[in-house]
Parts: C-alpha cells; sequence; structure tokens
C-alpha cells in the first residue's frame, strides 16, 4: 500500500489560513469518510486533530477543519498561530482493512 | 483521559528481535483497538498493525511475516514484536489507541536504532 501524498511543506503567516492536501485512490479516501488528521510536534506522539474526515475531538480548536472530495482529503487551519508549527498527517481506512498514513506535511509559521 | 507510556530495548543489531510494550494508564483497557505506527528518520508515519482488546490482529502486509502483536488485558498492555530487523528498521515507534476507525490516544515514541 502506497502512503497518501501530502506537500512536504507549507507555510502562512500568523492570521492567514493555509490547507493541507492528501490524495489517495479509491481504495482508501474514495471508499470510506474514515479519514484523520494528526499533528505531532518534534518529541511528542501525534495529537488526533480531525476523525471522519471533518470532525474535531473536544478539546480541538475550532481553527482546524477537514473536508474531502473524491481521493482527496484536506485540512484547513484558519488563523494561523505560532503554536500550530508541526507536522501534520493524514490517515485513512482502506478496502484492504488496514489503514495508510500521509507522508507528512510540515507547517511553517513564519 | 488516558495515557500510554512505551518502553523496549532502543538499540538493537541487524537480525535481533524487536520488543516494544504500551501500558495504558488512566482507565479500564477497554474495547478499543491498540496500534502500532513507526516515523523512520526524514519520512512519513507508517502504519505497522493494530490489535483489538480481544486480541484479533490486522497487520500491514509489508510486516505480516515479521510482525507479531499481542495484548495482556491483566497488566493493560499491548506488545510488538518485530523480528529480523534490518537498518530500514530504524525509526520511532508509537502505540496508539481508539475507537471507530481513529485513535484518539497515543504514547510518546520509542526511538529504536539498528547497526550493524
Amino acid at each position: 500500500q502506497s502512503a497518501l501524498t501530502q506537500p512536504a511543506s507549507v507555510s502562512g503567516s500568523p492570521g492567514q489560513s493555509i490547507t493541507i492536501s492528501c490524495t489517495g485512490t479509491s481504495s482508501d479516501i474514495g471508499a470510506y469518510d474514515y479519514v484523520s488528521w494528526y499533528q505531532r510536534h518534534p518529541g511528542k506522539g501525534p495529537k488526533l486533530i480531525i476523525s471522519h474526515v471533518s470532525s474535531r475531538p473536544s478539546g480541538v480548536s475550532y481553527r482546524f477543519s477537514g473536508s474531502k472530495f473524491g481521493n482527496t482529503a484536506s485540512l484547513t487551519i484558519s488563523g494561523l498561530q505560532a503554536e500550530d508549527e508541526a507536522h501534520y498527517y493524514c490517515s485513512s481506512y482502506t478496502t484492504g482493512r488496514t489503514y495508510v498514513f500521509g507522508s507528512g506535511t510540515k507547517v511553517t509559521v513564519l | 483521559q488516558f495515557q500510554l507510556q512505551q518502553w523496549g530495548a532502543g538499540l538493537l543489531k541487524v537480525s535481533e528481535t524487536l520488543s516494544l510494550t504500551c501500558a495504558v494508564y488512566g482507565g479500564s483497557f477497554g474495547d478499543d483497538y491498540y496500534t502500532w505506527v513507526r516515523l523512520p528518520p526524514g519520512e512519513g508515519l507508517e502504519w505497522i498493525g493494530e490489535v483489538s482488546h480481544t486480541g484479533i490482529t490486522i497487520y500491514n502486509p509489508s510486516f505480516e511475516s515479521r510482525v507479531t502483536m499481542s495484548v495482556d488485558k491483566s497488566k493493560n498492555q499491548v506488545s510488538l514484536r518485530l523480528t529480523s530487523v534490518t537498518a530500514a528498521d530504524t525509526a520511532v515507534y508509537f502505540c496508539g489507541r481508539g475507537h471507530s476507525y481513529t485513535w484518539q490516544y497515543w504514547g510518546q515514541g520509542t526511538l529504536v536504532t539498528v547497526s550493524s
């Protein structure tokens, strides 16, 4: 199973909005609404920020939102803040009953 | 709020067996699923597999021949074994806990380095 495709890096200034894409296939992202997004700061474990394409767990900032169209999912961070600087990974359940992660995107706050 | 604490040998030699344990604190072992993923240097996260609270496993086909995951409900622990390691298995390994096709809780990560 190939990793989902994400841009290696995305940057923005404080207060701006950025969007990270996550492209898969009809066997993963396109097959189910089981796309999750995780944030990871250096030296820490992943943190779930979006599940089921667009659901935000309790405690996660409203500035994070998710969507999906066809085989591509997206994560938007609005009102970018310094604390948002981290790596972001998408994940999807697959028709093979397995999971696949994205290649990861480093978000830099300018 | 659950906490996952993981541990295991951090330095291995080629052909040895990687063995990690993940303990669940802050509540019952529950009916959740437990996963192991890894982060090789300079690469993205890689899903290794998943084990249910009843011990049913599903593995990434890339690891199928080398991996074993198990649960010990009496100790609230899950474990990962990966045999015949090579340098390509050098990574930070994370355990996770969750349900409904996502994982809500994660361990802090364990760096495993494989040397020749």
